[in-house]
């Protein structure tokens, strides 16, 4: 089976920068996900990685390091709006299929 | 539509009652998901449609639950029976998966609150 491990809550200063950690053990890996969830709304995508390093998107950047299991969210100049909970979702491979597996979640709390 | 839509967006039912939930994935994705979210938790894989294939069945929890996915595009998760323990939300996701991509990402609906009382 599938185990995801990220922080249940987080807080951070609106400007400054928050890191979300995620370490996870699976087979069949084969790329993972972070999602943004405001409460009450659907997950949105933000970044996917399936190689090791840095994907960087505005003021989102996410690492991989396959080897140790082990991705993070890296969030810039925070606003009070990306106050959500941020997905952890593993996809591996199950035959010809694909699944994802998402982790509980990290829920941010921008403050002033 | 522009995005994936799911109905009803709320649903209240007494124990041992029948619901269906529906699914209308984005039109031309290949691949239809249903998770699973209880209050405060993360996504519960349920079931995954992809094409003419076979669904991966092995996240539904009980044989209470199934689901189907009719020419292709709509789909519906049924609980037979409900039970209080699955009051939670409902998503559903869609994607259109390639094997030519090694990347493609799941738009998710809104959701059906489910609350069994």
């Amino acid at each position: 089976g599938q185990n995801i491990d990220q922080p249940t809550e987080m807080t951070a200063t609106e400007g400054a920068i928050v890191q979300i950690n995620c370490t996870y053990q699976t087979s069949g890996f084969n790329g993972l996900f972070w999602y943004q969830q405001h409460a009450g709304e659907a997950p949105t995508f933000l970044s996917y990685n399936v190689l090791d390093g840095l994907e960087e998107k505005g003021r989102f950047s996410s690492f991989l390091s396959r080897s140790k299991g082990y991705s993070y969210l890296l969030l810039k100049e925070l606003q009070m709006k990306d106050s959500a909970s941020y997905l952890c979702a593993v996809r591996t491979n199950t035959g010809t299929a694909s699944k994802l597996t998402f982790g509980t979640g990290t829920r941010l709390q921008v403050t002033l | 539509g522009a995005g994936v839509s799911q109905s009803p967006s709320n649903k209240v039912t007494e124990k041992g009652k029948d619901v269906e939930l529906r699914c209308d994935p984005i039109s031309g994705h290949t691949a239809l998901y249903w998770y699973r979210q209880s209050l405060g938790q993360g996504l519960e894989f349920l079931i995954y449609f992809q094409g003419n294939s076979a669904p991966d069945k092995s996240g539904l929890p009980s044989d209470r639950f199934s689901a189907e996915r009719t020419g292709g595009s709509v789909s519906t998760l049924t609980i037979q029976r409900t039970q209080q323990e699955d009051s939670a939300v409902y998503l559903c996701a869609s994607s259109f998966e390639d094997r030519g991509r090694s990347f493609y990402e799941q738009y998710f609906g809104p959701g059906t609150r489910l609350t069994v009382t």
